[in-house]
């Protein structure tokens, strides 16, 4: 089946470690990104990338770090320096310039405990 | 910046009952216009979109018309079930190249029997 997988489903952290979620896709999409959702505040954008080896800020990128080393593969690192980062984390995907219908993968939820 | 404006929830409907959730954009230009429905504990999933002005997207009994003229984008069904209760998300992407999305903060709906 084609799609976005993101594991792991729930993750727990403790207060100073860094932590990884990865997001794979198998569409041949040129575009990934990570979204943080948190109650009430609907989506906003983490990091984005539009081809591999290159990504940009989203709008609270502060505290997160990506790479894109491969075209399936966008994974994100919740850095010890992000105050706050207990939230549902989406992964998505798009075709590309001119066509930025996004699909989504099932989140990963995380706890810092 | 582009921005979406969503009525605020929840929404609360008997099932067969008329829905409309309210939706507004601000971009330049011509954007994309999506809606997507979250279900508890899921990623979202793409229910309709339109991609220019007059278009109208639909889905499983969904419908939004793409209206310049008021910047809307406002989804409707006939007669909703139980199983639509989930968030309903509006997003846009703006007309320029490579775009991500901007969403609304979301609309829970809640169908009872």
């Amino acid at each position: 089946d084609g799609g976005i997988t993101q594991s792991p489903k729930y993750l727990f952290r403790k207060e100073g470690q860094n932590v990884t979620l990865s997001c794979e896709q198998n569409l041949n999409h040129d575009a990934m990104y990570w979204y943080r959702q948190d109650p009430g505040q609907g989506l906003r954008l983490i990091y984005y990338s539009q081809i591999v080896n290159d990504f940009q800020k989203g709008d609270i990128a502060e505290g997160y770090s990506v790479s894109r080393e491969k075209k399936e593969s966008f994974p994100l690192t919740v850095t010890s320096a992000q105050k706050n980062p207990t939230a549902f984390y989406l992964c998505a995907s798009s075709p590309g310039q001119g066509n930025s219908e996004a699909f989504f993968g099932q989140g990963t939820r995380l706890t810092v405990v | 910046g582009d921005s979406v404006t969503q009525m605020e929830g929840p929404v609360t409907l008997s099932e067969e009952a008329f829905l409309t959730i309210n939706c507004t954009y601000t971009a330049t230009g011509y954007p994309s216009l999506f809606w997507y429905v979250q279900y508890p504990g899921e990623g979202l999933q793409l229910l309709l979109k339109a991609t220019k002005a007059d278009d109208k997207g639909s889905n499983k009994g969904f419908e939004a018309t793409y209206r310049k003229e008021t910047t809307s984008f406002h989804l409707e069904k006939g007669s909703v079930q139980v199983s639509d209760s989930a968030v309903y998300f509006c997003a846009l992407s703006s007309s320029s190249g490579y775009s991500t999305l901007t969403f609304g903060k979301g609309t829970m709906l809640l169908v009872s029997p």
